[in-house]
């Protein structure tokens, strides 16, 4: 069992739906990122969290550290939103800031 | 202000040769990341140095190695290039660690290809 799991591995929408990526964890950690990962690699970090909620735009991150578990939301969703998206537990302690990632969810948004 | 920068983009070595790649960091950020991102695997941490010195590994063997510069930019070698080290390398800086986390920030990546 992966230290970070994440669902589904594949989403398809269609342009305008709401979109909920899960994550869970199984570990301790500091905090989590969402990183989002376009087509020729690039990874871009959307949130950091480690407690509570943040929005930005049409984004919006939750984390429940006593249950383990993040989600990710899409409102509007667009076509640009397609991509891959990934969680990464930040590690505590000894293992320091080294990230653990989620296997990585393929969004594709239809117009 | 400057993003994480990586050199070269592209790299394609044959089994057997080394293969050295470059990271800079944001400014100000002493602490540099490399992750490994293999065709259909996720992403696996590789290697993390600070001020200089490597502060932790994944699971990785030896092969692989790396330094960082007084100047805080990182190099990856990977040395006796095996087929399966063929994947997207990406580098990560974050201001020191410690708490509260410093988020990490990525850089474009180096792809590598084996032949």
């Amino acid at each position: 069992k992966n230290e970070v799991e994440q669902s589904p591995q594949n989403l398809t929408a269609q342009e305008g739906e709401f979109i909920t990526i899960n994550c869970s964890y199984s570990v301790g950690i500091s905090a989590l990122h969402w990183l989002q990962q376009h087509p020729g690699g690039g990874i871009v970090s959307l949130f950091m969290l480690s407690s509570g909620k943040k929005k930005h735009g049409r984004l919006i991150a939750t984390i429940n550290i006593q249950e383990k578990h993040s989600s990710l939301h899409i409102t509007a969703s667009h076509p640009r939103d397609s991509a891959v998206y990934i969680c990464a537990a930040v590690g505590q302690e000894t293992s320091g800031s080294r990230l653990t990632f989620g296997e990585g969810t393929q969004l594709t948004v239809n117009p | 202000e400057a993003g994480v920068t990586q050199s070269p983009t592209h790299l394609i070595k044959t089994r057997g040769q080394q293969a050295t790649l470059r990271c800079s960091p944001i400014s100000g950020h002493t602490s540099v990341y490399w992750y490994q991102q293999a065709l259909g695997l996720g992403l696996q941490f590789l290697l993390w140095y600070d001020e200089g010195e490597e502060r932790n590994r994944g699971n990785f063997p030896p092969r692989f190695s790396g330094r960082q510069f007084p100047n805080y930019s990182s190099e990856l070698n990977v040395n006796a290039l095996e087929l399966e080290d063929s994947a997207l390398y990406l580098c990560a800086s974050s201001l020191d660690f410690g708490e509260p986390y410093n988020e990490q920030f990525f850089g474009p990546g180096t792809r590598l290809t084996v032949l």
